[in-house]
């Protein structure tokens, strides 16, 4: 069964740093594309950031480049993504997501960052 | 990179049919046959509905279906069933390896 549980998440003050895990198991991580998608308290969903295979491409929405990174670790079939210079529109639940036919097929339970305004 | 456009709410009565459109631009929804949709109970996980405009992941009924037709995809979710009741979110490949989501439309089954 595939599984996708997130981790890291909390209360970051505006300026802050926080660093969201997300442990992959149930299928063979190191050949699928990853990526974060967020969603805002009462919003919707919003794509963050993918990474290939081998974690040597990776991609992000405008408003997170030069302060958020994705990366993984195929030996520990984990994703990560590094938050930075947080802002209060960063506050959301985090989910991380594997990538399968241009699309999300498995999902985690989601993840919150809350950053107080 | 702005959200593709849904209409806010969409409603039904068991048994009928509901049809939710999404419309983008020629540089995303018209440009490539990657868009997917997305259900969302409250308090859960998005689910996965329909991938490649119009296919079916297994487990998801026949009863959701997708289509495009220029820059507007749209999915209909036939017989509508109360458990039905959700937001639902399309997605469009953008070109260089970007995605957006639509701005999400909340199904009621009456």
């Amino acid at each position: 069964e595939v599984e996708l549980v997130e981790s890291g998440g909390g209360l970051v003050q505006p300026g802050g740093s926080l660093r969201l895990s997300c442990a992959a198991s149930g299928f063979t991580f190191s050949t699928s594309w990853m990526s974060w998608v967020r969603q805002a308290p009462g919003k919707g969903l919003e794509w963050v950031a993918s990474v290939n295979q081998d974690g040597s491409a990776k991609y992000y929405v405008d408003s997170v480049k030069g302060r958020f990174t994705i990366s993984r670790d195929n030996a520990k079939n984990s994703l990560y993504l590094q938050v930075n210079s947080l802002r209060a529109e960063d506050a959301a639940v985090y989910y991380c997501a594997r990538a399968a036919n241009w699309a999300w097929d498995y999902w985690g339970q989601g993840n919150l960052v809350t950053v107080p305004s | 990179q702005s959200a593709l456009t849904q209409p806010p709410s969409a409603s039904g009565s068991p048994g009928q049919s509901v049809t939710i459109s999404c419309t983008g631009t020629s540089s995303d929804v018209g440009g490539y046959n990657y868009v997917s949709w997305f259900q969302q109970h409250p308090g859960k996980a998005p689910k996965l509905m329909i991938y490649e405009v119009s296919k079916r992941p297994l487990g998801v009924p026949a009863r959701f279906s997708g289509s495009k037709s220029g820059n507007t995809a749209s999915l209909t979710v036939s017989g509508l069933q109360a458990e039905d009741e959700a937001d639902y979110y399309c997605n469009s490949y953008a070109g260089s390896k970007h995605f957006v989501f639509g701005t999400g439309t909340k199904v009621t089954v009456l």
